[in-house]
């Protein structure tokens, strides 16, 4: 069965400090994962994607089927990342969300 | 730009009150979803509408049900609200295919009392 695992609830770290999101799956084949992101009072959107290979905000994912893994980093966090996000999988026209990691980052 | 609007973004009902949610998208999506967002649990999905008339159950489907009676509109219903009921209703749509981006609603803090 498809499953997104966010090992991490909390996350904080301070201004310019280097941020790992972790995200793990479970999943038989080639996943498209997606990262969304909810900052406070805003609505849910989409951060990035996997098939696009881009850098957003400057955060960067990149997809390990070895450690099925797709952990989002960025080198250096802004307060303004602080944020609730969570990775996705998609199970046919449906998405499979993790449960979310809560990022705060401290001045 | 993708508008995905929900109804009320606070609402709160007493237990055992009939609750409408409605949701409505601008781009023509056949796809929309309703979920629920606690803390701690994540998202999950409610229903799932692939096109008019036609839905799915979700992961958490029980004590709700939903209408869709035209493409750009689509509404979640609590027959007999619960105080476990409480929590973040969104709302989003999708084009019809496998993988493509959700845009949500704001959504709406519903309080049973």
């Amino acid at each position: 069965a498809q499953r997104v695992t966010q090992p991490e609830k909390l996350l904080s770290v301070f201004k310019g400090a280097p941020v790992e999101l972790k995200c793990n799956y479970s999943y038989s084949g080639s996943p498209e994962l997606f990262w969304y992101v909810q900052y406070s009072r805003q609505r849910l959107q989409l951060l990035l994607r996997h098939i696009s290979r881009e850098s957003i905000k400057g955060f960067t994912a990149d997809l390990n089927k070895g450690e099925t893994s797709f952990h989002l980093k960025k080198p250096f966090a802004q307060e303004e990342d602080s944020a609730m996000y969570y990775c996705a999988l998609p199970k046919s026209e449906k998405l499979v969300f993790g449960k979310g990691t809560k990022l705060t980052v401290n001045p | 730009d993708v508008k995905v609007t929900q109804s009320s973004r606070y609402l709160v009902k007493r237990t055992g009150e009939k609750v409408f949610l409605e949701c409505v998208q601008d781009m023509d999506h056949e796809n929309m979803f309703w979920y629920r967002q606690d803390p701690g649990l994540g998202l999950r999905l409610i229903y799932f509408s692939y096109d008019v008339k036609m839905k799915e159950k979700g992961d958490i489907p029980e004590g709700y049900s939903v209408s869709r009676e035209k493409k750009e509109r689509f509404s979640l219903i609590l027959e007999s609200a619960s105080t476990n009921q409480t929590s973040m209703y969104l709302c989003a749509s999708s084009l019809h295919s496998t993988g493509n981006e959700q845009f949500f609603g704001p959504g709406t803090r519903l309080t049973v009392l």
